[in-house]
């Protein structure tokens, strides 16, 4: 069973500029939560999309928004990038049914502003 | 944003050696998770833990749930050289995807 996808591994942009990062959960899996990880700021959750509804939010500003498709692929947007924009983005996929289901890691996108 | 108060930061150890490391909230979660994450990838779960008090083992690594809900503790015992890495600590509540990680224990382990 092919693991969570997440394309592009590594992307430089500069300030100003928006970019879109992809996510391929695990088949069947309908939830995909999107994380921000950052030296200062650690793991920080930025939402999660459960049938192609925004089903929790975390404190990011507008700027960070996100889409779930029919077939569960999501993408994340960030437009007008800041420098402290750059960072690890993780998304992390689940059934999304229970209490007790185990979320699975993708390898992450590096995003670099300049 | 909130993250967990994670200790230590950071570990020396020789291989053999037994781990311990602790995370602290100041909110009751419902679940703890413990996470290790390798250099270029994302977390990998080791350990659920889903009631409090209970006390969980995943061959080397043991974990427990505090009575409090608000705890969590992480050991490890043998450490080998592949045990290196950086271990999070999480907690959620109810049903929901979101997670509160902690700051991350960093693991090193010399021969």
């Amino acid at each position: 069973k092919a693991g969570v996808t997440q394309t592009p591994r590594y992307l430089i942009k500069t300030r100003g500029q928006q970019v879109t990062l992809s996510c391929s959960p695990i088949s069947g899996h309908r939830s995909v939560s999107w994380y921000q990880q950052t030296p200062g700021q650690g793991l920080q959750f930025l939402f999660e999309y459960f049938s192609e509804t925004q089903r929790n939010k975390g404190n990011f500003p507008g700027r960070f928004s996100g889409r779930q498709f029919s077939n569960s692929r999501s993408e994340m947007n960030v437009s007008t990038l800041e420098l402290g924009d750059s960072a690890l983005y993780l998304c992390a996929s689940s059934w999304g049914q229970g209490y007790q289901e185990t979320q699975y890691f993708g390898p992450g996108t590096r995003l670099l502003v300049l | 944003g909130q993250q967990l108060n994670q200790s230590p930061q950071s570990m020396f150890i020789q291989e053999g050696e037994d781990v311990s490391m602790n995370c602290t909230s100041s909110s009751i979660f419902n679940t703890w998770l413990w996470y290790k994450q390798d250099p270029g990838e994302g977390p990998v779960l080791l350990i659920a833990l889903y009631k409090a008090g209970e006390l969980t083992s995943n061959g080397r690594l043991t974990a427990q749930f505090g009575i409090t809900r608000k705890d969590s503790f992480l050991n490890i015992s043998a450490s080998i050289p592949s045990d290196v890495g950086i271990y999070f600590c999480a907690g959620r509540t109810g049903t929901a995807s979101k997670l509160t990680f902690g700051t991350g224990t960093r693991l090193q382990v010399t021969l």
